[in-house]
Order: structure tokens, then C-alpha cells, then sequence
């Protein structure tokens, strides 16, 4: 089966400007999460969503980040405006719905802030 | 959610089985111990997850004592390919995965 596909694979911008990622997750899977993973750590969720609501947004800077998820499949992931500190690689999973269910990660989009 | 402990760094020869204790002293009840494994330039995988006892899988061993306040994973007769950083992590039904540093494996020729 095709894996999480996500884009672009780098990006770098200058602060205070805005940037977007998108998701594909796997199909079927009805969990969608994005994960913010700075140099040297483990990755840290920043959003999940059921479908297309979200479940869990406590972690995600509301100030300038954004998600959406239309339709239950696609995501984005939006920053307005960038600071030098969200400098980082941001993975996006997916996973069936249930308990304990595997986590499926793409292999994210490396942002860099000048 | 139990917070978990384990080496930040780990060497060990090609062919070699390699393994990687985790602590999680304060798993309660419902938790279930999984590890995934994460290699530079991509996201993490998902290798293996148990709740007690033993799990195996053509990747890996999972060992899990009657008290569950540790696990090991083991990987027989590593490779070079197996260098990467693996992560252990107590988890309960649907909640966040909370993901620490991990331990660095490195293999060496």
C-alpha cells in the first residue's frame, strides 16, 4: 500500500514570512496527525484529528499555526507568520481508527528559517 | 502517561543481537509498550508493540516482565542498516504518542 505522502520535502523561508505543508494520509485511515520533530529530539504532536474534526490541539501555537483537514482525508499545516525557532522537521501519521493502533509517519518536510 | 527511560546512546558490531532496555516504572494498567524506529530523513516506523510477556515479529523481540516496569527490545544479528535512533514509548488507547530523545544505535563494521 502507498505510505503517507507529504510535501514539499524542504522549504526554507525567511521569518515572518508564511508557509504550508500537506498531507496525504494512507487510505482509509481515518487519524491524522502532525508532529513537529526539532534537531535531536523526538517528535512532538501537534494536532490530531478523527476524520476531519480535531481530537487533540493542546500542543499546537494557535497564534500562528493552523491545520485543517476538509473532507476527512488531506491536511495542511500552516504557519503565519515563522519565527526562528519552528525551524524543524514536521511529520505527518496516520493510523485506522481504534486503540493502539500503529501510527504510519511520512518522512516530513524540513523547514529552515532565516 | 508513564514516562520512560532508556541509554541515549548505544555501539554494537555487525551481527551482534543488540538490546535496548526501557524503564516505565509508573505504566499503569491499560498501557502498552511500543517501540518504533526512525532512521536520518525519515519518519519514525513502527517496529513492535506488546503488553506482557514476549512478542516477536520478523523484525524483532519484544521482553516484558510480570511487573511491566521495564521492557527490552531486541534485534538479532544487527546490520549496518539497523544504525538509526529507536524509541520506546508507553501508550493507552488513543491518546498522544509522547516520544522522548530515544536511544542511538550505531553498528559498526
Amino acid at each position: 500500500e502507498a505510505g503517507v505522502a507529504q510535501s514539499p520535502r524542504y522549504k526554507i523561508i525567511e521569518k515572518r514570512q508564511s508557509v504550508a505543508f500537506w498531507c496525504n494520509p494512507i487510505s482509509g485511515h481515518a487519524t491524522l496527525y502532525w508532529y513537529q520533530q526539532i534537531l535531536g529530539q523526538g517528535p512532538k504532536l501537534l494536532i490530531q484529528f478523527q476524520n476531519n474534526g480535531v481530537v487533540d490541539d493542546s500542543q499546537l501555537p494557535k497564534d500562528r499555526f493552523s491545520a485543517e483537514r476538509l473532507k476527512g482525508v488531506d491536511s495542511t499545516l500552516k504557519i503565519q507568520p515563522a519565527k526562528l525557532e519552528d525551524s524543524a522537521v514536521y511529520l505527518c501519521a496516520s493510523s485506522l481508527q481504534g486503540t493502539n493502533q500503529p501510527q504510519h509517519f511520512g518522512d516530513g518536510t524540513r523547514l529552515s528559517i532565516l | 502517561l508513564a514516562k520512560t527511560t532508556q541509554p541515549i546512546s548505544m555501539d554494537s558490531y555487525e551481527g551482534q543481537e543488540v538490546n535496548i532496555t526501557c524503564s516505565h516504572n509508573n505504566i499503569a494498567t491499560n498501557d502498552y509498550i511500543t517501540w518504533y524506529q526512525q532512521f536520518p530523513s525519515q519518519g519514525p516506523r513502527f517496529i513492535i508493540q506488546g503488553y506482557k510477556t514476549k512478542v516477536t515479529n520478523e523484525v524483532a523481540s519484544l521482553f516484558i516482565p510480570a511487573d511491566r516496569k521495564s521492557s527490552t527490545l531486541s534485534l538479532p544479528r544487527v546490520s549496518l542498516s539497523d544504525t538509526a535512533v529507536y524509541y520506546c514509548l508507553v501508550v493507552r488507547g488513543n491518546t498522544p504518542l509522547v516520544f522522548g530523545k530515544g536511544t542511538r544505535l550505531s553498528v559498526i563494521a
